[in-house]
């Protein structure tokens, strides 16, 4: 299957700081990346949708000021983590679609703030 | 509105034997897909199998099968001979059209040796 990946795969960051998740297609054009959350014993829970070249659609609830996506181009998608906070710390996973392809996760990243 | 439901919160099952992880959704778009994905304590996604709406036949992949009985709305995953790397979260999906993926609460399933 195809091969998503993100980066970093864990971070652990201060209180108030930002912090930038990097997803990537490595070997097909994603017109299409999910951006989920999942906080420990809980399920996947999407937070956004991003298509490339136009705003992320966001789920209701979930603070676009705060989280900022970023589609620029067909291979990659960036999630911003702005100002975060102990409540923020939850595992991130994006995942990557075209109309030829289902869906891919990335591995997923873990975020921890102090 | 929950649209993928899975009731058993934690499933045990002895090595070797067969068990059935049970999926059920809810959807007005004709066209869907199904999917069940692993997740080990590393947190990766592992796709398992898939399904879509107007697939005639259940689907199989090696030791994983989907038993999809559509006018129930169910979609449940049957692992045979059960191995004890099998043992992580199991979650059900469903995707309708190309829109995004939506996910079930999870199953735990522990294979005793």
């Amino acid at each position: 299957g195809a091969v998503v990946s993100q980066h970093p795969s864990w971070v652990i960051c201060k209180s108030g700081t930002s912090v930038k998740i990097e997803c990537r297609s490595l070997d097909f054009q994603a017109t299409t990346m999910f951006w989920y959350r999942q906080f420990p014993k809980q399920s996947l829970m999407l937070m956004a949708t991003s298509n490339e070249g136009s705003k992320a659609t966001y789920e209701q609830g979930v603070e676009k000021d705060k989280f900022l996506i970023n589609h620029a181009s067909l291979t990659l998608s960036t999630l911003t983590v702005t100002s975060a906070h102990p409540e923020d710390s939850s595992f991130y996973i994006c995942s990557a679609s075209s109309r030829d392809y289902p869906l891919f996760f990335g591995p997923g990243t873990r975020l921890t703030v102090l | 509105a929950q649209k993928i439901t899975q009731t058993q919160p934690g499933m045990f099952v002895q090595e070797k034997e067969a068990v059935t992880l049970d999926c059920t959704y809810d959807t007005s778009d004709p066209s869907y897909g199904l999917f069940w994905y692993k997740q080990p304590s590393s947190g990766e996604m592992i796709f398992l199998i898939y399904q879509g709406s107007y697939d005639q036949q259940n689907a199989t992949e090696g030791r994983y099968s989907l038993n999809f009985q559509k006018a129930r709305k169910s979609a449940n995953l049957v692992i045979s001979a059960s191995q004890l790397g099998d043992s992580a979260m199991y979650f059900c999906a469903m995707r309708e059209g190309f829109n995004d993926m939506r996910f079930g609460a999870g199953t735990r399933l522990t294979v005793k040796p």
